[in-house]
């Protein structure tokens, strides 16, 4: 059963760079879509980008150029860097699998809390 | 791209079925069959229900059914249960190639 497990620090400061590490076990990501998702301190569901089976990406446009999300195969590991970050990027991020990239995430990791602050 | 609309909370007694809706437009719920459905428990991670407007995944019970009609899809919970208080959210394929999620719904079970 694949497992999905979110890593980076828990505390970033205003215009500096949040980078986070999702490390899959038990499958590959060579194949499907691999997401990810924030959740602000009592708001909903945010998508903010996918990296797929081939390298390719896709982000939410609403983040503009502020994202990045990159994959290393040999450490079957994805990543998300979202730059220049406000206290309005707080919240638990979540990196999770989806089969066809049509929006049916079907394995989250347990999500990790970032805060912005000085 | 804006978020899906649903609405911020549903409430129903046990044994009673409710549904709750999520609007979008052609751009995404109208124009394909990938909606899907999460339940959020507090503290915990989303889980997926109902995907491809009407799937649902093994192990995911028999009461929860999904559809669409036009730019809006629904999910109905049938024979409510103390468990099923969660929140829900649906989420959207989209026509340049995204995901869009609605706002959430709180379900109260009374």
């Amino acid at each position: 059963q694949v497992q999905l497990q979110e890593s980076g620090p828990g505390l970033v400061k205003p215009s500096e760079t949040l980078s986070l590490t999702c490390t899959v076990s038990d499958g590959s990501i060579s194949s499907h879509y691999w997401a990810w998702i924030r959740q602000p301190p009592g708001k909903g569901l945010e998508w903010i980008g996918y990296i797929y089976y081939n390298g390719f990406t896709n982000h939410n446009p609403s983040l503009k150029s502020r994202v990045t999300i990159l994959r290393d195969t040999s450490k079957n590991q994805f990543s998300l860097h979202l730059n220049a970050v406000t206290a309005a990027d707080t919240a638990v991020y979540y990196c999770a699998r989806d089969p066809v990239g049509s929006g049916s995430m079907d394995v989250w990791g347990q999500g990790t809390t970032v805060t912005v602050s000085s | 791209q804006s978020a899906l609309t649903q609405p911020a909370s549903v409430s129903g007694s046990p044994g009673q079925s409710i549904t709750i809706s999520c609007t979008g437009t052609p751009s995404d719920i109208g124009g394909y069959d990938y909606v899907s459905w999460f339940q959020q428990h507090p503290g915990r991670a989303p889980k997926v229900i109902i995907y491809d407007v009407s799937h649902r995944p093994s192990g995911v019970s028999i009461r929860f059914s999904g559809s669409k009609s036009g730019n809006t899809a629904s999910l109905t919970i049938s024979g409510l249960q103390a468990e099923d208080e969660a929140d829900y959210y649906c989420n959207s394929y989209t026509s340049s190639s995204s995901v869009v999620f609605g706002g959430g719904t709180k379900l109260t079970v009374l």
